[in-house]
C-alpha cells in the first residue's frame, strides 16, 4: 500500500501569511494526488486534483505542485476562512490512502 | 445541485451489524463510481471502499475487507455499506463520496468532488 506522509502536522500562522504543506508518497504517483480542506464538524471539500488543478470555485490563493513522490499545497495569503485541516490523497492505486492531515491554526 | 445524504448510523454493540445508506440526487448516479470514507473521533480520513458504476468492480481497505460489503441500487440512486462484526475501532463518522475524473493527455485523474455530511456510527457495549 502507498503511504502518504504530510508535514507539518500542524502550523500556526497569521492572516496574510504564506503557508506551505508538503505531502510525500512512499512510491511514485505521477500526478495522481488530490488535496482536501476540512473544517470541524464538516465533510471534506475538494481543493485541488491531478496535483495542481484547482477545483471550480476554489480561490486562486490555493495552489498545488509536485509530481512523483513529493507534493506541495500552498496558500499564498491566509484568510480567516482558511483555518482548517488539510489532507492529501493518493489516487494512483487501490487502496486509496490519505495523509495524516495538517491543521492550520491561528497564531 | 448535487446532494449526498447518509443515514443508518447509530449505537451498536461490538460484534453487531449495521447498514448505512447514501441517497444521491442532483446528478446521474448510475454514471459515477462511489466511495465510502470514515473518520474516527479526532483522527484523520480513512478510505474504506469503492464501487464502480455497474457494481462489477469493488475494492476495500484491508481494515474492513471480509466484514464490510458495499453495494448500490442505481434504480434507487442509493449506495449502501453493510457492516458486520463491528469493533470498537469502527466508531467513526462515515461519509459517502462521489468520484469524478478529469482527463489530461489521455490519463484520467480521479478525485472525490462531492461528499455527504456523514453519519456517526458508535460501537460500544
Amino acid at each position: 500500500d502507498i503511504q502518504m506522509t504530510q508535514s507539518p502536522s500542524s502550523v500556526s500562522a497569521s492572516v496574510g501569511d504564506r503557508v506551505t504543506i508538503t505531502c510525500r508518497a512512499s512510491q511514485g504517483l505521477g500526478s495522481w494526488l488530490a488535496w482536501y480542506q476540512q473544517k470541524p464538524g464538516k465533510a471534506p471539500k475538494l481543493l485541488i486534483y491531478a496535483a495542481s488543478t484547482l477545483q471550480s470555485g476554489v480561490p486562486s490563493r490555493f495552489s498545488g505542485s509536485g509530481s512523483g513522490t513529493d507534493f506541495t499545497l500552498t496558500i499564498s495569503s491566509l484568510q480567516p476562512e482558511d483555518f482548517a485541516t488539510y489532507y492529501c490523497q493518493q489516487a494512483n492505486n487501490f487502496p486509496l490512502t490519505f495523509g495524516g492531515g495538517t491543521k492550520v491554526e491561528i497564531k | 445541485e448535487v446532494q449526498l445524504v447518509e443515514s443508518g448510523g447509530g449505537l451498536v454493540q461490538p460484534g453487531g451489524s449495521l447498514r448505512l445508506s447514501c441517497a444521491a440526487s442532483g446528478f446521474t448516479f448510475r454514471t459515477y463510481n462511489m466511495n465510502w470514507v470514515r473518520q474516527a473521533p479526532g483522527k484523520g480520513l480513512e478510505w474504506l471502499s469503492y464501487i464502480g458504476t455497474s457494481s462489477s468492480t469493488i475494492y476495500y481497505a484491508h481494515s474492513v475487507k471480509g466484514r464490510f460489503t458495499v453495494s448500490r441500487d442505481n434504480a434507487k440512486n442509493s449506495l449502501y455499506l453493510h457492516m458486520n462484526s463491528l469493533r470498537d475501532e469502527d466508531t467513526a463518522v462515515y461519509y459517502c463520496a462521489r468520484e469524478s475524473q478529469a482527463y489530461y493527455g489521455g490519463t484520467g485523474y480521479l478525485f472525490f468532488d462531492n461528499w455527504g455530511p456523514g453519519t456517526l456510527v458508535t460501537v460500544s457495549s
